[in-house]
């Protein structure tokens, strides 16, 4: 049973739009991720949020953004999507970097 | 940095044949080491996890034995099925503040 949440599911976009994908899990877990998938299936770690703090991956560019209002939700926004961006966008959670649990994904196409 | 290596990319098999899927690991630490399992419009989700040294952790007939001396955790299953069919993952997570780190995946094909 998913306990993590995303939307949208897809999302079709062209080069240099904002995008925003939205992450909530009904865990109580205290830390939240970001992971990109390429179409080699790689999990890349974006970021991670945990009591406030944000841990970024030096590799995101900073077109990247997270945005939290809690710990239960995570969001992900893009200023300017690029065409390597298209890719699945993963959210998951966990206490403090056990076991995660991943959403079931967000895919964004660039065009 | 810390870092989980598959080597297998692709495994193609028949039903009831044995599979083994290699992980090897680089910590700084003592890691939690984990398997999971994707299937395709699912996010990954997990198989088992083991965090000392000779622990085996199982489940769905799939097994690995944490082996901190060859720092390796290796899937194995001696018979798969079609079911089976998905991408699976190795990964390590340390008790600190960095993510969990993930291997490249090994997609396995498993024909009936």
């Amino acid at each position: 049973e998913t306990a993590v949440f995303q939307t949208p599911n897809y999302h079709v976009t062209q080069v240099g739009n904002e995008v925003s994908f939205n992450c909530k899990q009904t865990l109580g877990h205290d830390t939240m991720y970001w992971y990109k998938q390429d179409s080699k299936k790689l999990l890349k770690i974006m970021f991670s949020y945990n009591n406030k703090q944000l841990i970024v991956n030096e590799t995101v560019p900073r077109r990247f953004s997270p945005q939290s209002s809690d710990k239960a939700h995570l969001n992900l926004r893009i200023k300017s999507v690029e065409p390597e961006d298209s890719a699945v966008y993963l959210c998951a959670s966990s206490f403090s970097n056990t076991e995660v649990f991943f959403g079931k994904g967000t895919r964004l196409t660039v065009v | 940095g810390d870092s989980v290596t598959q080597t297998e990319g692709q495994v193609a098999l028949s039903e009831e044949d044995f599979l083994t899927i290699h992980c090897n690991y680089s910590a700084s630490g003592y890691p939690t080491l984990f398997w999971y399992v994707q299937y395709p419009g699912e996010g990954p989700q997990l198989l088992f996890r083991a965090s000392r040294d000779k622990e085996k952790g199982s489940s769905r007939g799939f097994e690995a034995t944490y082996d901190k001396g060859t720092t390796s955790f290796h899937l194995r299953k001696a018979s798969v099925q079609e079911s089976d069919s998905a991408v699976y993952y190795c990964a390590l997570s340390l008790n600190n503040n960095n993510a969990p780190r993930f291997g490249a995946g090994t997609k396995l094909s498993v024909k009936p």
